[in-house]
């Protein structure tokens, strides 16, 4: 079983709707979680993160921990064409006294005008 | 410098060939990390250095892959006797502190190889 597990994709949803993106982890004792956005081409950008369980919005994006189902999401909200990217949900297990984070591998958006 | 500067921006190998992919890190980050991206996956982790020490390199495939970070800034990732599953691109992070849990981290533009 791998660490971190996403949605294989791609996902397509038209322009001004929600989009949805879904992440799972195996090790129950992770404290950290990130979203981290790719461009074709480019390097992941961080865009979220979440420490806790519940929600976390920031602008159009939401992001939501259940540590107990051990599943983050990441909710976009009025999807633009810019939002057309691969979403890469990072963890942190706290495993190691340094902040190792492992990727899972990424969910691919397209936004549709 | 402003951000993570990696070099080259691609290179290409002959097979059994050594590379060496350069790592410039942001000014004062004290963690480095190297990862592995295959077309279509995720970054896979290969190394990190803590300054100059290297804490783990659990990720590295095999003993070809060698990494170092002798004064704690620049490092280089050298592969030797490459391999086509090497083709790949390795991308370089870095991050201000150690162990916070909460600490962004910075992408270079990675480097692509392509072994032939």
């Amino acid at each position: 079983q791998k660490e971190v597990e996403q949605n294989s994709g791609p996902l397509s949803v038209p322009e001004g709707a929600i989009a949805s993106l879904n992440c799972t982890y195996s090790d129950r004792g992770s404290q950290s979680f990130f979203w981290y956005r790719q461009y074709s081409g480019k390097s992941p950008e961080l865009i979220m993160s979440i420490y806790s369980n519940g929600d976390k919005e920031d602008g159009r994006f939401t992001a939501q921990l259940n540590k107990a189902s051990q599943y983050v999401s990441l909710l976009i909200r009025d999807s633009q064409p810019s939002d057309s990217a691969t979403y890469l949900c990072a963890v942190n297990t706290g495993k190691t006294s340094y902040d190792k984070v492992i990727f899972g591998p990424g969910t691919s958006l397209s936004v549709i005008p | 410098g402003a951000g993570v500067s990696q070099s080259p921006r691609y290179k290409v190998a002959k097979r059994g060939q050594d590379v060496a992919l350069r790592c410039d890190p942001i000014s004062g980050h004290v963690s480095l990390f190297w990862y592995q991206q295959a077309l279509g996956q995720g970054p896979e982790f290969l190394t990190y250095f803590q300054n100059e020490a290297q804490l783990d390199k659990s990720g590295l495939p095999s003993d070809r892959f060698f990494a170092e970070r002798p004064e704690g800034s620049v490092s280089t990732l050298k592969i030797q006797r490459t391999q086509q599953e090497d083709s790949a691109v390795y991308l370089c992070a870095s991050s201000l502190t150690v162990g916070q849990g909460t600490e962004k981290l910075f992408f270079g533009s990675g480097t692509q190889l392509s072994v032939l």
